[in-house]
């Protein structure tokens, strides 16, 4: 069982938005504005394309973007491309102990 | 560009220890940065195993702790895990990463398959 709680599967239609969430704990998601997402394509490595809650590296269209409430955060894709269709990962850091904590995965689906 | 290299054994039998090693180049490990490792089980989830930071400090994930080992060698840019009395429960994809403090990961290894069976 993961630490954070993602929804198993999220669908939507080209040009459509659609948000996953991320939900914790105040020792994590709740406690640092420390969230990460990642995207990963079957047989490839997770690629990063949220940090710090909201910011996008370089290589990340303006589409996605990231926010947070409380305890739980959330990955928004706005314009949906067949090429979104993917797993994604939320990560928190968790402290000096604990570090980082993942979410199980969201398997988007681009109809 | 900064790019990271998993390599070792892809196959061990139970009660083995693992070894990885990460080479890294476009960046040295001695910079400020954390330098760890993610596995994940063959269609399941992403797990934090463990980092090292540029000073040769060490973070564990407490599920793995008792297992693992962290260590760097910075004149050949590598940085490497050891992972004692494997099961097929650690059958996994190991990525190497790079990442600051704040726990986010921005260039990873292509992955390398480690199979635990008998």
């Amino acid at each position: 069982q993961s630490a954070l709680t993602q929804p198993r599967s999220v669908s939507g239609s080209p040009g459509q938005s659609v948000s996953i969430s991320c939900t914790g704990t105040s020792s994590d998601v709740g406690g640092y504005n420390y969230v990460s997402w990642y995207q990963q394509h079957p047989g490839k490595a997770p690629k990063l394309m949220i940090y710090d809650v909201t910011k996008r590296p370089s290589w990340v269209p303006d589409r996605f973007s990231g926010s947070k409430s409380d305890t739980t955060a959330s990955l928004t894709i706005s314009g949906l491309q067949a090429e979104d269709e993917a797993d994604y990962y939320c990560c928190s850091y968790a402290g000096t102990y604990t570090f980082a904590v993942f979410g199980g995965g969201t398997k988007l689906t681009v109809l | 560009q900064v790019q990271l290299q998993e390599s070792g054994p892809g196959l061990l039998k139970p009660s083995e220890t693992l070894s990885l090693t990460c080479t890294v180049s476009g960046y040295s490990i001695s910079r400020i940065y954390h330098w760890g490792w993610i596995r994940q089980p063959p269609g399941k989830g992403l797990e934090w195993i463990g980092s090292i930071n540029h000073g040769g400090s060490t973070y564990y994930n407490p599920s793995l702790k008792s297992r693992i080992t962290l260590s760097m060698d910075t004149s050949k840019n590598q940085f490497s895990l050891k992972m004692t009395s494997v099961t097929a429960a650690d059958t996994a994809f190991y990525f190497c990463v790079r990442g600051p403090a704040s726990a986010y990961f921005d260039f990873w290894g292509q992955g390398t398959l480690v199979t635990v069976s008998s």
